[in-house]
């Protein structure tokens, strides 16, 4: 158990809809990512936040958009839902200071129909 | 364009035996790379790292090798198990501070019993 949580684990939806995907880091821990994994390929960074600021954005799309609350949880939207926006959605954290691993939660994975 | 790659789709080793997975990169400007395995239906784990003024790195029965000339890690199993078998993945980070990773596609790595 790395310590990362996410919900929901799934999640289907149709097109043009929205979700919100949670994610509670590990204890302590500062800086949350998003990886985006579709179908035979590898993870993808979306975006990164360190202590409630955005600090970094990867191929994130403008449907997309991300934030990190004063406990540190951090939420990805998605919105105007396309059938290539299905895949699995990972999390990670670490304790942006003196690590360069990043611990992983479950992912969520999300299905549009 | 991917700056981290992993060529080899899958990889069939017998156990007790050697695994060894290949990862190679572009960016002469990362400085950190680090493996992670992945479970079905489970977030990546990390595994094992190295930063770029190493060449070696071992913990238990793996080894990360770094050969910087080559843009070239591997990672080596020995004696590999079947609980070793998982998808891994190779992943790259470069600057100081938390930064993204860049992750290759993946190696599903089965051991046969």
């Amino acid at each position: 158990d790395s310590g990362v949580t996410q919900t929901p684990k799934h999640l289907i939806t149709a097109t043009g809809q929205r979700v919100t995907l949670r994610c509670s880091p590990r204890s302590g821990d500062l800086s949350v990512y998003w990886y985006q994994q579709s179908l035979d390929q590898g993870l993808q960074f979306l975006i990164q936040y360190y202590n409630g600021e955005e600090r970094a954005k990867g191929n994130i799309l403008e449907r997309f958009s991300a934030q990190q609350f004063p406990d540190l949880h951090s939420e990805l939207n998605l919105s105007s839902l396309e059938l290539g926006d299905s895949a699995l959605y990972f999390c990670a954290s670490s304790d942006g200071l003196k690590t360069y691993e990043q611990y992983f939660g479950p992912g969520t994975r999300l299905t549009v129909t | 364009d991917q700056q981290v790659k992993q060529n080899s789709p899958s990889l069939s080793v017998q156990e007790g035996r050697i695994s060894i997975l290949n990862c190679d990169y572009t960016n002469s400007m990362f400085d950190y790379f680090l493996w992670y395995k992945k479970y079905p239906a489970e977030g990546p784990t990390f595994l094992i790292s190295i930063s770029s003024i190493k060449d070696k790195n071992e913990d238990g029965r793996f080894t990360v090798f770094l050969n910087k000339s080559a843009k070239h890690l591997s990672l080596h199993i020995v004696p590999s198990q079947p609980g070793d078998s998982a998808v891994y993945f190779c992943a790259a980070r470069e600057g100081s501070g938390n930064t993204p990773l860049v992750f290759g596609k993946g190696t599903r790595l089965s051991v046969i019993a």
